[in-house]
C-alpha cells in the first residue's frame, strides 16, 4: 500500500534552515508528483508547491519562491522540503502528499503524517 | 492565483442532519474542484473529486455538485465520525489553492 513517512518534529531558531524528508513506499517515487502543504496551528491548509520526482522539475507558490527548495533522492525514494531564513510565521505542520488522478481528474491522494516545525528563539 | 472562499466558516449540527457547505472560486474552474475532510491531528482525506465524483471508499452520504465558480458539499444523515473540518481545493491551475475550511461541530 502507498505510504509516505515523514521525518520527526524540528525546533529551529529564526533565520535558520530546516529540511523535512518524506519517504515513499508502496509505489515508485518517480511515477507521481509530490506536493507540499502546510498548516499553522488552528489554521487552514496552505499549498506550497510541487515537484516531479522523475525530472526534478518544481513549481512553487509565489509566497515561497526563493525561500523553499523541493528535491528528491530517487535511490532512497525520499522527497525533501527545505525552507531557509525561517521566521516565526513558518511554525506549522508540513505535509508531503502524492498527487494523482481519480478517473482522470487531478487530486491529492495520499498524505504523509505531517512534520511539526517550530520556529522560536 | 485563484481564490477559494468557503461558507460558513463553522456550523453546528446534530447526528442525522443534512449539512451543506459552499465553496466559491474567484475564477471559473470548470469542475476542477476537490473536497477534503480533516480530523484533528490527522492529515486530510480526499472525499470528492471533479466536483461530484465520490472517491473510492467514501460513504455515499457525501455528495458534491457545481461547476464554474459555485460548488457545494452535502452530507446527508450526518454521522458522529463526520464531525471534522472540510476544505475545498481547486485543481484547475497552479498554485492549487484551498478554501479556508468549514468546521462541522456538534
Amino acid at each position: 500500500q502507498v505510504e509516505l513517512v515523514q521525518s520527526g518534529a524540528e525546533v529551529k531558531k529564526p533565520g535558520a534552515s530546516v529540511k523535512v524528508s518524506c519517504k515513499a513506499s508502496g509505489y515508485s517515487l518517480t511515477s507521481h508528483d509530490i506536493n507540499w502543504v502546510r498548516q499553522a496551528t488552528g489554521q487552514g491548509l496552505e499549498w506550497m508547491g510541487w515537484m516531479n520526482p522523475n525530472s526534478g522539475n518544481t513549481g512553487y507558490a509565489q509566497k515561497f519562491q526563493g525561500r523553499v527548495t523541493m528535491t528528491r533522492n530517487s535511490s532512497t525514494t525520499t522527497a525533501y522540503l527545505e525552507i531557509s531564513s525561517l521566521r516565526s510565521e513558518d511554525t506549522a505542520v508540513y505535509y508531503c502528499a502524492r498527487a494523482g488522478y481519480s478517473s482522470g481528474w487531478p487530486v491529492i491522494e495520499y498524505w504523509g503524517q505531517g512534520t511539526l516545525v517550530t520556529v522560536s528563539s | 492565483d485563484i481564490q477559494m472562499t468557503q461558507s460558513p466558516s463553522s456550523l453546528s449540527a446534530s447526528v442525522g442532519d443534512r449539512v451543506t457547505i459552499t465553496c466559491r472560486a474567484g475564477h471559473t474552474i470548470s469542475t476542477y474542484l476537490n473536497w477534503y475532510q480533516q480530523k484533528p491531528g490527522k492529515a486530510p482525506r480526499l472525499l470528492i473529486y471533479a466536483a461530484s465524483g465520490l472517491q473510492s471508499g467514501v460513504p455515499s452520504r457525501f455528495s458534491g455538485s457545481g461547476s464554474g465558480t459555485y460548488f457545494t458539499l452535502t452530507i446527508n444523515n450526518l454521522q458522529p465520525e463526520d464531525f471534522a473540518t472540510y476544505y475545498c481545493q481547486q485543481s484547475y491551475s497552479f498554485p492549487r489553492t484551498f478554501g479556508q475550511g468549514t468546521k462541522v461541530e456538534i
